[in-house]
């Protein structure tokens, strides 16, 4: 069964500090990733995808791709306390649909 | 543009009950999803349409239906309810996959539904 790993958290971290979200899939066949940030009790929204191996800025997040590790992470600079929510990493599945994992809680501490 | 809309917002059903929760996009997007995320388990497909007309099972489809009414929406059906299916439903929709395209999808704000 194809699966996307995350180490649940909570991963908490000072403000304007570095907060790395790591993300592991089990699909070789998968060929683009997504993260999504999901605030309590809302829905999730896209932050960024990648489909190249190596990295990926924008603004303050960077994604990174190791797809002979089967590895994505998700760098977040200068983390601020809005981005305290938790973060999903998603895979394409074969089907076109996505495999998500069970996302990691940040908390960001002013 | 509302994006992907959601109805109900809330609702709670006794056991045994049926209710449709519905969805709708205006992005004339190809393909749209159900899913649940229940704490600890992530968001797990339930179906998805790739397209008009076509619905395949996702992960967790039993107890559930689905219909594409048409391109815009896609609803899902509880037949008989029960307190296993309490859960937050989420609808997304995307684009149809094309060759170097990512599938990019795009979430409604969710159905939280409560089965006693």
């Amino acid at each position: 069964q194809k699966e996307v790993e995350q180490n649940s958290g909570p991963l908490s971290v000072p403000e304007g500090a570095i907060a790395s979200l790591n993300c592991t899939y089990s699909d070789r066949g998968s060929q683009s990733f997504f993260w999504y940030r999901q605030y309590s009790g809302k829905s999730p929204e896209l932050i960024m995808f990648i489909y190249s191996n190596g990295d990926k800025e924008d603004g303050r997040f960077t994604a990174q791709l190791n797809k002979a590790s089967q590895y994505v992470s998700l760098l977040i600079r200068d983390s601020q306390p809005s981005d305290s929510a938790t973060y999903l990493c998603a895979a394409e599945g074969s089907q076109g649909n996505l495999i998500f994992g069970k996302g990691t809680k940040l908390s960001v501490k002013p | 543009n509302a994006g992907v809309t959601q109805t109900p917002k809330f609702q709670v059903l006794k056991t045994g009950q049926s209710m449709t929760l519905q969805c709708a996009q205006d992005m004339n997007h190809n393909s749209m999803y159900w899913y649940r995320q229940d704490p600890g388990m992530g968001l797990r497909l339930i179906y998805y349409s790739a397209s008009e007309g076509t619905t395949d099972k996702g992960e967790v489809p039993n107890g559930y239906n689905v219909s594409r009414l048409n391109k815009r929406e896609f609803s899902l059906r509880l037949e008989s309810a029960a307190p296993s299916q309490t859960s937050v439903y989420f609808c997304a929709s995307s684009e149809a996959r094309l060759a170097g395209a990512q599938e990019t999808q795009y979430f409604g704000p969710g159905t939280r539904l409560l089965v006693l």
